[in-house]
C-alpha cells in the first residue's frame, strides 16, 4: 500500500529560525508537489518537482527531491508569521496503465500535512 | 478565467439523501479529480478523469459516482449520503502540456450529513 508520510505533523517555530519539513513516500515516483493551505481555504500550489535532484526556491521556502531515497524536503529559512499554514506534499503515482502522455497519471496521494505555526 | 469553480459552498444533508456536487473549469484542462479532506488528514482521492468520457477510481470511491461528459464539467454524485461522508470536498484540474501536471484546486464544498 502506498504511503506518503510527513514529519513533523505540527511545527511551532519562532520568527527568524530555520526548519525543514520531510516527506517520505513508499513507491516509485519522479513527480512530487508541495501545497500550502490556509485555514478554511483551498490549496495553493507552491512547488512542482519533476526529477531526481530537483531544487526549487521561492522566497523563504526551498523544496528538493531525492527520488532514490524517496524523500522530499521543504526548508524554511528565517521564518515569518505569514508562513503560518498547513503544508502538504503529494506524490503522483506512476503505474503501468497510465494515460496517454509520459506515463504520469496525475493521481495524487497526499501526505497528512504539517501544521506550521510561526510565533513572533 | 474563473479557474475551477465548485457549487454549492456549503450543504447539509440527511442520511440517505442523494445530491450532486458540481465542479467546472474553464481552462480546457484534460485532467480532473475529486478529493475529500477530513480533519487531521491530508486529501484523499475519490475519483479522477483523464479526459471526457474516461474516469477511474481513486483511494476512497465507495458511495460516490462520477461521469465526465464534457471537458469542462466533472460532477460528483453521492448516492445515499452517510454521516461518514461529512467532509470538505475539493475538485481539481490539471493539464499535461507543460509536463508539470500541476493541479489547480477549487474553493471546496463543506458537506455535513446528519
Amino acid at each position: 500500500e502506498l504511503k506518503v508520510e510527513q514529519n513533523p505533523l505540527f511545527l511551532s517555530m519562532q520568527e527568524g529560525k530555520n526548519y525543514t519539513i520531510y516527506c517520505n513516500y513508499s513507491t516509485t515516483s519522479d513527480r512530487l508537489y508541495w501545497y500550502r493551505q490556509d485555514p478554511g481555504k483551498s490549496l495553493e500550489s507552491l512547488f512542482v518537482l519533476l526529477s531526481n535532484g530537483a531544487v526549487k526556491q521561492e522566497g523563504r521556502l526551498m523544496a528538493s527531491l531525492d527520488t532514490k531515497a524517496r524523500l522530499s524536503t521543504l526548508h524554511i529559512t528565517a521564518a515569518v508569521h505569514d508562513l503560518s499554514a498547513t503544508y502538504f506534499c503529494a506524490v503522483d503515482i506512476r503505474f503501468a496503465m497510465g494515460p496517454r502522455v509520459g506515463g504520469a497519471t496525475n493521481k495524487l496521494i497526499f501526505g497528512t500535512g504539517t501544521l506550521l505555526a510561526v510565533q513572533p | 478565467n474563473a479557474g475551477v469553480t465548485q457549487t454549492p459552498k456549503f450543504q447539509v444533508l440527511k442520511t440517505g439523501q442523494s445530491m450532486t456536487l458540481q465542479c467546472a473549469q474553464d481552462m480546457n484542462h484534460e485532467y480532473m479529480s475529486w478529493y475529500r479532506q477530513d480533519p487531521g488528514m491530508g486529501l484523499r482521492l475519490i475519483h479522477y478523469s483523464v479526459g471526457a468520457g474516461i474516469t477511474d477510481q481513486g483511494e476512497v470511491p465507495n458511495g460516490y459516482n462520477v461521469s465526465r461528459s464534457t471537458t469542462e464539467d466533472f460532477p460528483l454524485r453521492l448516492l445515499s449520503a452517510a454521516p461518514s461522508q461529512t467532509s470538505v470536498y475539493f475538485c481539481a484540474s490539471s493539464y499535461s502540456a507543460s509536463g508539470r501536471y500541476e493541479q489547480y484546486f477549487g474553493p471546496g464544498t463543506r458537506l455535513t450529513v446528519t
